[in-house]
């Protein structure tokens, strides 16, 4: 039962256009949403998180935008660099509800930007 | 890097055979992880550490024991490798359960039983 869904496997974009990745969740209890990117042989870093009493948390060319009633929270990254071209993980956690606290991730979605 | 070293980066074993994953942090953070990394599953937590001696079990703990005697060690042991269990393994550190900033993770150790 996957409470942290990206349905998208992989999302292939213009260098300088907008990329958007998109998550949905099923967990009512998560208060915390993290994006995480991953190049390979590399361990996933820390991207940007969002807070479930905020709807838009913004840092340089990243913003994270989340949607409680629909579930759903989405990265924009604008505008897209080759060297955001790696498999970015949306992740979830609640103190209640299961978690713990830990945090839960989606299957991730692997982005290309081309030059 | 951020102070989190896995040993060894690649291990190849046999079916059948004990394995011992280390994680190791200079950051004296009290949280320690460990996730697998799999094709069409994105990354699922095994067990996890909230302190010295004090380990529980993740979404994927069969077959997988822990231990922490020291802040800074985190032992992932396979009492008996399968294949199942052929995956990246990252270890992951933070230092409290305010997760707005996630946690930091090591650079993963590949590990084939084959």
């Amino acid at each position: 039962d996957q409470q942290v869904k990206q349905n998208s496997p992989s999302l292939s974009v213009q260098e300088g256009r907008i990329s958007i990745l998109n998550c949905d969740y099923t967990n009512s209890m998560f208060d915390y949403f993290l994006w995480y990117k991953k190049y390979p042989a590399e361990g996933p870093t820390f991207l940007i998180s969002i807070s479930s009493i905020k709807d838009k948390n913004e840092d340089g060319r990243f913003t994270v935008f989340l949607n409680k009633s629909a579930k759903h929270l989405s990265l924009h990254i604008v505008p897209s660099q080759p060297g955001d071209s790696a498999v970015y993980f949306c992740a979830a956690s609640a103190m209640d509800g299961g978690s713990q606290g830990n945090l839960i991730f989606g299957k991730g979605t692997k982005l290309s930007v081309k030059p | 890097d951020a102070g989190i070293t896995q040993s060894p980066r690649h291990k190849v074993t046999e079916t059948g055979t004990p394995v011992t994953l280390r994680c190791h942090q200079t950051e004296n953070h009290r949280y320690m992880y460990w996730y697998r990394q799999d094709p069409g599953h994105g990354l699922r937590l095994i067990h996890y550490s909230y302190g010295v001696k004090d380990t529980d079990k993740g979404e994927v703990s069969d077959g997988y024991s822990v231990s922490r005697s020291k802040t800074e060690d985190f032992l992932l042991t396979l009492e008996s490798a399968t294949s199942s269990q052929t995956s990246v393994y990252f270890c992951a550190i933070s230092e409290s359960k305010a997760r707005s900033y996630g946690y930091t993770f090591g650079s993963g150790t590949r590990l084939t039983v084959v």
